[in-house]
């Protein structure tokens, strides 16, 4: 049984580009959820996606984006890199949103140059 | 406004000993608490949760209390391993069903 996947594991860009992560939930799981975890510190939830919508969101600009697709899949797109974007992105499932435990990924790491 | 923080950054034990990992949460009304280890390199693991109507649950090797009359959460772990090394987050989930991280605290367990 396969548990939740992201790609790519490392990812390098400069300050203006963009970036697309993406994330495969575990198998059975409708919910994903996304978090910034910044080297030494805890995750921040980014935004959650169930039925293809965004549900709810945290503190982020509007710079992220996301989207869910009918495979339950889902990616974080984030415009206008900035130095500060440097972070280990999860990805975390779980079945429906309410009081779920949340299963995550192994992160892609992005560097900003 | 609300956070979910923890009392010790870094505890180090002796192989065998127990360990406790204390956390204390501001937001009276969450009701669900997950316990994540999580090791270098990797995504935060599922240890453990528990639900505010419980004051107690167990695992294997790992207990969670729940206090909410002073809004305090602690993990056990038994007989620590050096593969219990890592660091361990406490997270509530608010009543939006976000999880909300503490900063973690880093287990070191000596041989």
């Amino acid at each position: 049984d396969a548990g939740v996947t992201q790609s790519p594991t490392h990812l390098i860009k400069t300050r203006g580009q963009q970036v697309t992560l993406r994330c495969s939930p575990k198998s059975g799981h409708d919910t994903v959820s996304w978090y910034q975890q910044a080297l030494g510190q805890g995750p921040q939830f980014i935004f959650q996606y169930y039925e293809e919508e965004e549900r709810q969101r945290g503190n982020f600009p509007d710079r992220f984006s996301g989207h869910q697709f009918p495979n339950y899949s889902s990616e974080l797109n984030v415009n206008a890199l900035l130095l500060g974007d440097s972070a280990l992105y999860l990805c975390a499932s779980s079945l429906g949103f309410d009081n779920q435990p949340q299963h995550f990924g192994d992160g892609t790491r992005l560097s900003i140059l | 406004g609300e956070s979910v923080g923890l009392h010790l950054p870094t505890l180090s034990v002796q192989e065998g000993d127990n360990s406790i990992i204390n956390c204390a949460y501001s937001n009276s009304a969450s009701d669900y608490f997950i316990w994540y280890k999580q090791e270098s390199g990797k995504g935060p693991q599922f240890i453990i949760d528990i639900r505010s109507n419980m004051d107690k649950r167990q695992g294997q090797r790992v207990t969670v209390l729940l206090n909410k009359t002073v809004k305090h959460l602690s993990l056990q772990i038994a007989a620590t391993q050096p593969g219990d090394s890592a660091v361990y987050f406490c997270a509530e989930m608010d009543s939006s069903y976000k999880l909300i991280f503490g900063s973690g605290t880093r287990l070191l367990v000596r041989p």
